[in-house]
């Protein structure tokens, strides 16, 4: 079982938003503003879409957008686009003892 | 081009050992911290290790102090991990990954590698 809980499948139709979500607890998402996204596509490697909560990477689409309240953490893709489809996992700090700690990880399906 | 190069993973005995490498290219690896990050198959990813660019601090995972060591040479721009009393669980796929700066206190995970596969089994 992961640290953090995210929805295991979302879905949305091209050109629509859709968020997805990640909830922990005062001891990671919501003690600390290091929450990061990553998208995999599988057998590729990871890539970094979001960090520091609502940061985007140097070049990465302003589609990507990240938030957080209280424990949980979201994801917004907008405008969504058929090559979204992939696996987004979430990612915090979690203390010096911990480091860090992932979700299980949504899997996008775009209709 | 930036590229992170993982190799070592094999089969390995329950109890075993095991050092996994990878080859940095393309930046300048000794200003950016490391880590090493693992998947198993169709599961999620989960954390493992990480180092600060200079070396002096080292960061585990819980399920992996004490068994794993993590270390890097930063005039052959290679990162290692040694991992001793392999278990079940650790069957994954390790990424190396560069952190989007130095220290690695607080992981940010910028750059991953394709990988290298770790089977333990008897």
């Amino acid at each position: 079982q992961s640290a953090l809980t995210q929805p295991a499948s979302v879905s949305g139709f091209p050109g629509q938003s859709i968020t997805i979500s990640c909830t922990g607890s005062t001891s990671d998402v919501g003690g600390y503003n290091y929450v990061s996204w990553y998208q995999h596509y599988p057998g590729k490697a990871p890539k970094l879409i979001i960090y520091d909560v609502n940061k985007r990477p140097s070049g990465l689409s302003s589609r990507f957008s990240g938030s957080k309240s209280g424990n949980t953490a979201s994801l917004t893709i907008s405008g969504l686009q058929a090559e979204d489809e992939a696996d987004y996992y979430c990612c915090s700090y979690a203390g010096s003892d911990t480091v860090v700690v992932f979700g299980g990880g949504s899997r996008l399906t775009v209709l | 081009e930036v590229q992170l190069v993982e190799s070592g993973g094999e089969l390995v005995q329950p109890g075993g050992y095991l050092r996994l490498s990878c080859a940095a290219s393309g930046f300048t690896f000794r200003t950016y911290a490391m880590h090493w990050v693992r998947q198993v198959v169709g599961k999620g990813l989960e954390y493992v290790s990480g180092i600060s660019s200079s070396g002096s601090r080292t960061y585990y995972a819980d399920s992996v102090k004490g068994r794993f060591a993590i270390s890097r040479d930063n005039s052959l721009n290679m990162l290692y991990l040694q991992m001793g009393g392999l278990r079940g669980d650790d069957t994954a796929v390790y990424f190396c990954v560069r952190d989007r700066d130095s220290s690695g206190s607080y992981p940010s995970f910028e750059i991953w590698g394709h990988g290298t596969v770790v089977t333990v089994s008897s």
